[in-house]
């Protein structure tokens, strides 16, 4: 059963351009989160997708956007790429639950580096 | 915003002594979890917990809710060199849809 998958491990972008990162949920799991971390702190929120639609975003610049397709596989784009986008960037998947007892699994990220 | 403050920032230790790291939130919390990250990976998750009060135990590990699920903490017993890492407290928000994260303990063994 594989888990939470995520792609590319690693890239370097230059300032301005645009990055798109790639996740695919662990199996049976149909709601798609993604995280962005900086170095030395916890993951930041940026936006959930659960049903092909943003249900719920985080505070992040409309440069950041995303998609999720009917396979529940998502992306993550970020446009106009500045130093400080520079970050672990985390997917993670959980079955879509109303109560407190979700399980949340993370891939490995996305580490972008922006010069 | 909700908000999870977590304490302290760092701890060094010597090998065979215990580590203890503590959550708070002003509002009550529907669960908190917690995970580990090793240097340069992915969050791991370790725990969750859900009902006020509630003790687990992992092995060295041992896992607290608070009565008032307001606080909660991490306790290792006789670490290891491979407990090393950054030990994080997140919590669901009342939509149940996104973590709000604790800054992280990060446990250092002194050589």
């Amino acid at each position: 059963d594989a888990g939470v998958t995520q792609s590319p491990t690693h890239l370097i972008k230059t300032r301005g351009q645009q990055v798109t990162l790639r996740c695919s949920p662990k199996s049976g799991h149909d709601t798609v989160s993604w995280y962005q971390q900086a170095l030395g702190q916890g993951p930041q929120f940026i936006f959930q997708y659960y049903e092909e639609e943003e249900r719920q975003r985080g505070n992040f610049p409309d440069r950041f956007s995303g998609h999720q397709y009917p396979n529940y596989s998502s992306e993550l784009n970020v446009n106009a790429l500045l130093l400080g986008d520079s970050a672990l960037y985390l997917c993670a998947s959980s079955r879509d639950r109303s109560d407190a007892g979700n399980t949340i699994y993370f891939g490995e990220g996305s580490w972008l580096t922006v010069v | 915003g909700q908000q999870v403050m977590q304490i302290p920032q760092y701890q060094h230790v010597q090998e065979g002594e215990d580590f203890t790291t503590y959550c708070n939130s002003s509002t009550t919390l529907s669960n908190i979890q917690w995970y580990k990250q090793r240097p340069g990976g992915h969050p791991v998750f370790l725990i969750q917990l859900v009902k006020s009060g509630e003790v687990k135990k992992q092995k060295r590990l041992t896992f607290q809710f608070g009565e008032a699920k307001k606080n909660s903490s991490l306790h290792i017993t006789a670490t290891q060199t491979t407990d090393v890492g950054t030990y994080f407290c997140a919590a669901l928000t009342d939509s149940n849809y996104q973590l709000i994260w604790g800054a992280g303990t990060k446990l250092i063994i002194k050589p």
